[in-house]
């Protein structure tokens, strides 16, 4: 089944502590992005990749770093994480094709 | 530079009534237009998509939407609602199918639709 892979669903932690909200496709697709959604603001751009070790920024990329190492593979990264990082996070792939989305990561920093 | 507005952050008809949910849009290309659905705690499914060609597209679930370059509008229409229509809705815009050459899908600020018995 084709699909984007987020985890972990929920997460819950302090500010400061590093966390990785991993993201995996299974469809082989060249471009790959990080959204977060937030209450009247709808989805925003944090970071893109257009392919392997090709990636850039976004709307909103302060906070984020990325990396994609492997084409299947999109680490969205928190190095030190802040209250104002608490949203909704979803990974997106997709190649001459509409965007698939994942099912989402719901951060909440405290 | 590409910008979404929707009008309207929560939209409430009756089952069995018209939905309609209104975008338009800016572009200084030609458009790459779509309409996605926010189920309760769930990622973004696509309805629909505007490409090339016929300006009246439909999509799942009984929804449709017309491209109106006049208007620069692309609103979601359906003619009768049903209670698991009840979801949040998003339109978006790129200048390609799957992120731009900027490598951004434009989404509007969603419209959540409630649907009343």
């Amino acid at each position: 089944e084709a699909q984007v892979t987020q985890n972990p669903r929920y997460l819950i932690t302090v500010t400061g502590k590093k966390l990785t909200v991993t993201c995996s496709q299974n469809m082989n697709h060249e471009y790959m992005s990080w959204y977060r959604q937030d209450p009247g603001l709808g989805l925003r751009q944090i970071y893109y990749s257009m392919n392997v070790e090709v990636t850039d920024k976004g709307d909103v990329p302060e906070g984020y770093k990325v990396s994609r190492k492997e084409k299947r593979n999109f680490p969205l990264i928190l190095e030190s994480p802040s209250p104002n990082q608490t949203s909704l996070y979803f990974c997106a792939s997709g190649s001459n094709s509409p965007l698939h989305f994942g099912n989402g990561t719901r951060l909440t920093v405290t | 530079a590409q910008s979404v507005t929707q009008l309207g952050s929560h939209v409430s008809v009756s089952e069995g009534a018209l939905v309609l949910l209104r975008c338009n849009y800016s572009s200084s290309v030609p458009p790459y237009l779509f309409w996605y659905v926010q189920y309760p705690n769930q990622g973004l499914q696509l309805l629909l998509k505007y490409t090339t060609g016929a300006t009246l597209v439909k999509g799942i679930n009984g929804f449709e939407a017309e491209f109106k370059k006049s208007e620069t509008s692309f609103h979601l229409t359906k003619p009768s609602a049903h209670m698991s229509d009840a979801a949040e809705y998003f339109c978006a815009v790129s200048d390609s199918l799957y992120g731009g050459s900027q490598g951004n899908l434009i989404f509007g600020k969603g419209t959540k639709l409630s649907v009343k018995p």
